[in-house]
């Protein structure tokens, strides 16, 4: 049973461009959440995601940032014109849903953005 | 809000050293406890947990108890490995929201043969 992936592990683009994101969940997983770490500190959530439905987007940045997750294909995180304070790991987890529990989360390998 | 703080600063220690890193919590409901590690260039990995008071979670050596009174899940190991050299993060979360994960800053743990 393959992990979470992410792709690409390392993404260059220079300010003002577009990045895209990428995050195929765990084989029979069915929620996604996203998280950035800046550097020197901990991850911060963005958004919870259920297939074509956004569940929980507070920790999302009011601007420039959106988030999918589509019936079919990976779920996919957009940054347009990027600036250097997007500079970050965007990691994704699966989880399981969640039956009006706790879940654990599973996390990819992250995206390492560089915006120059 | 909930909030994780984890004590400040890197940790360094010899082979076969004791370890801790201090965890506490704010939450407002009763939310369930984490503690994973991060190496060098990967992901997140699920070290323990904890998810009621009292539980102690417990995994490759490592353990956490759930103290509810001083709203803390510090971790400790008895003897560690250079391979126990990576990130640790404390992290909760609860059903209130929506099972997303509030982290602590992390630890960084050098661990010297």
């Amino acid at each position: 049973n393959a992990g979470v992936m992410q792709n690409p592990r390392h993404l260059v683009r220079r300010r003002g461009q577009e990045a895209r994101l990428r995050c195929s969940p765990m084989k029979g997983h069915s929620h996604v959440y996203w998280y950035r770490q800046l550097p020197e500190e901990g991850l911060k959530f963005m958004v919870y995601l259920q297939k074509e439905n956004i569940i929980d987007e507070s920790g999302m940045p009011k601007e420039r940032f959106s988030a999918e997750f589509p019936k079919e294909g990976p779920s996919i995180l957009r940054i347009q014109q990027v600036v250097r304070g997007d500079s970050a790991a965007y990691f994704c987890a699966s989880s399981p849903p969640l039956a009006g529990g706790i879940v654990e989360q599973y996390f990819g390998p992250g995206t390492r953005l560089t915006v120059t | 809000g909930n909030s994780v703080t984890q004590m400040e600063g890197p940790v360094t220690l010899s082979e076969e050293a004791f370890l801790t890193i201090n965890c506490t919590y704010t939450a407002t409901g009763y939310p369930s406890l984490f503690w994973y590690v991060q190496y060098p260039g990967e992901g997140l990995q699920l070290l323990l947990k904890a998810t009621k008071a009292d539980d102690k979670g417990s995994n490759k050596g490592f353990e956490a108890t759930y103290r509810k009174e001083t709203t803390s899940f510090h971790l400790e190991k008895g003897s560690v490995q250079v391979s126990d050299s990576a990130v640790y993060f404390c992290a909760l979360s609860d059903r209130e929201g929506n099972n997303r994960l509030a982290f602590g800053k992390g630890n960084q743990v050098v661990v010297i043969p």
